[in-house]
């Protein structure tokens, strides 16, 4: 079975900073994806960045990067320059290779100060 | 473009009753995958269809069903509702497993 922990209910940056979310992972397949989405308190899943397994360079979509270890099981999420528009719930997901199941942590509140 | 719309957006019921839920893809897209997300956690995976056909289910009573239309769209169906049921309802779609793209959801109450 596969797992996902995010261990930060909640974080705390300053606007035009770097964040970075923390995702740990389990699986035993050696293909799968990970994915981070944004869920404002609107409740729609707004879709961030993927990293495939066998993806040999880190994801980045704008001012979103994801370092990706593989070693050691971790997908963080790194925002740079903060704005007020990220503060929301942000959930890292994983499915298996060939699956559209995926399976998502408890996510982590993120709060952008000005 | 427009993106996977669902609906509707609100929805109270009462213990008991029956429930559907529709969804539109993204055009072009094939698969649409439901998702239940109770206050406080996050989703959890229900089905998937693949061109009409069932390629995955989660661990949901058979209360729950749906079912995939030629056009791709979607319903899910809930029977016999129990409050444990209230939840926002998600549907995602894709064309490939890189990128799932959600709905608004339906904000579900059963009292």
């Amino acid at each position: 079975a596969q797992k996902i922990t995010q261990t930060q209910p909640g974080m705390f940056v300053q606007e035009k900073e770097a964040v970075t979310l923390d995702c740990t992972y389990d699986t035993s397949d050696p293909s799968y994806g990970l994915f981070w989405y944004k869920q404002p308190s609107s409740g729609e899943m707004i879709f961030l960045i993927y990293q495939g397994s066998y993806d040999q360079q880190n994801a980045t979509e704008g001012r979103y990067s994801l370092n990706f270890q593989k070693a050691r099981k971790s997908a963080n999420l790194v925002i740079s320059a903060s704005q007020l528009g990220d503060s929301a719930m942000y959930f890292c997901a994983i499915h298996q290779g060939g699956s559209e199941k995926l399976v998502f942590g408890k996510g982590t509140k993120l709060t952008v100060n000005p | 473009d427009a993106g996977v719309t669902q609906s509707p957006t609100h929805l109270i019921k009462t213990r008991g009753q029956h429930v559907t839920l529709r969804c539109s893809p993204i055009s072009g897209h094939k698969s649409v995958s439901w998702y239940q997300q109770v206050l406080g956690q996050g989703p959890q995976f229900i089905f998937q269809y693949y061109e009409k056909e069932e390629r995955g289910r989660g661990n949901f009573p058979d209360r729950f069903s749906a079912r995939q239309f030629p056009n791709y769209s979607s319903e899910l169906n809930v029977n016999a509702l129990l409050l444990g049921d209230s939840a926002l309802y998600l549907c995602a779609s894709s064309f490939t497993s890189r990128a799932q793209y959600f709905g608004p959801g339906t904000r579900l109450t059963v009292l």
